[in-house]
């Protein structure tokens, strides 16, 4: 059973318009939210974190949304640009010692 | 810092023999983890250390599968022996605690059992 899911493998935007990446998780344990993201032959890169505390964080062009009534974070990339093509991770844990949860990716491609 | 450190970056190997992965930390980081990402499973976690002592290895596969960490600035991910399915991207990460910076990933070692 998938506790963090991201249900678009893909998505395709613009350079200069805004990217959405959607994620969900199903356990009401998790208590902070990381994106990371992922060039070919890399490692994933921390990109941007929320606590449960918050409702959104937001760090030059990448703001992340929290709704936990939902169970829903989002990732917004304003504005886009191609060096943001990449696959990008969602990722949860909770106050304990427990490791990261992460989702599948998603893969972003931005056209010039 | 050089960062998290993984050996080699690729490795092609027949069926059935053995594969030794590599992994060095981020000196001062307490926790090691080991992920493997396949396409249909995307990043999911092997097996997992807090100051060299093994926590859960409930992720690891099959039993063909081992991961020691004899010290604080190496570990390695042993499978024994190989098998085609276990061709895929294997990450080794480290961390220090600070949960809202996540973990520190090395480059990956993709590995094609043939």
């Amino acid at each position: 059973d998938q506790q963090v899911k991201q249900n678009s493998p893909s998505l395709s935007v613009q350079e200069g318009r805004i990217s959405i990446l959607n994620c969900d998780y199903t356990n009401s344990m998790f208590d902070y939210f990381l994106w990371y993201k992922k060039y070919p032959a890399e490692g994933p890169t921390f990109l941007i974190s929320i606590s449960s505390i918050k409702d959104k964080n937001e760090d030059g062009r990448f703001t992340v949304f929290l709704n936990k009534s939902a169970k829903h974070l989002s990732l917004h990339i304003v504005p886009s640009q191609p060096g943001d093509s990449a696959v990008y991770f969602c990722a949860a844990g909770d106050s304990g010692n427990t490791p990261l949860v992460f989702g599948k990716g998603t893969r972003l491609s931005v056209i010039a | 810092d050089a960062g998290v450190i993984q050996s080699p970056r690729h490795e092609v190997t027949e069926m059935g023999q053995e594969v030794t992965l590599r992994c060095k930390p981020i000196s001062g980081h307490n926790s090691l983890f080991w992920y493997r990402q396949t396409m249909m499973r995307g990043l999911e976690l092997l097996i997992y250390f807090n100051n060299n002592v093994p926590i859960d290895d409930s992720g690891m596969p099959e039993d063909r599968f081992s991961a020691k960490m004899p010290n604080a600035s190496f570990s390695t991910l042993k499978i024994q022996p190989s098998e085609p399915r276990d061709s895929a991207v294997y990450f080794c990460a480290s961390s220090f605690g600070q949960k809202l910076y996540g973990y520190t990933f090395g480059s990956g070692t993709r590995l094609t059992v043939v």
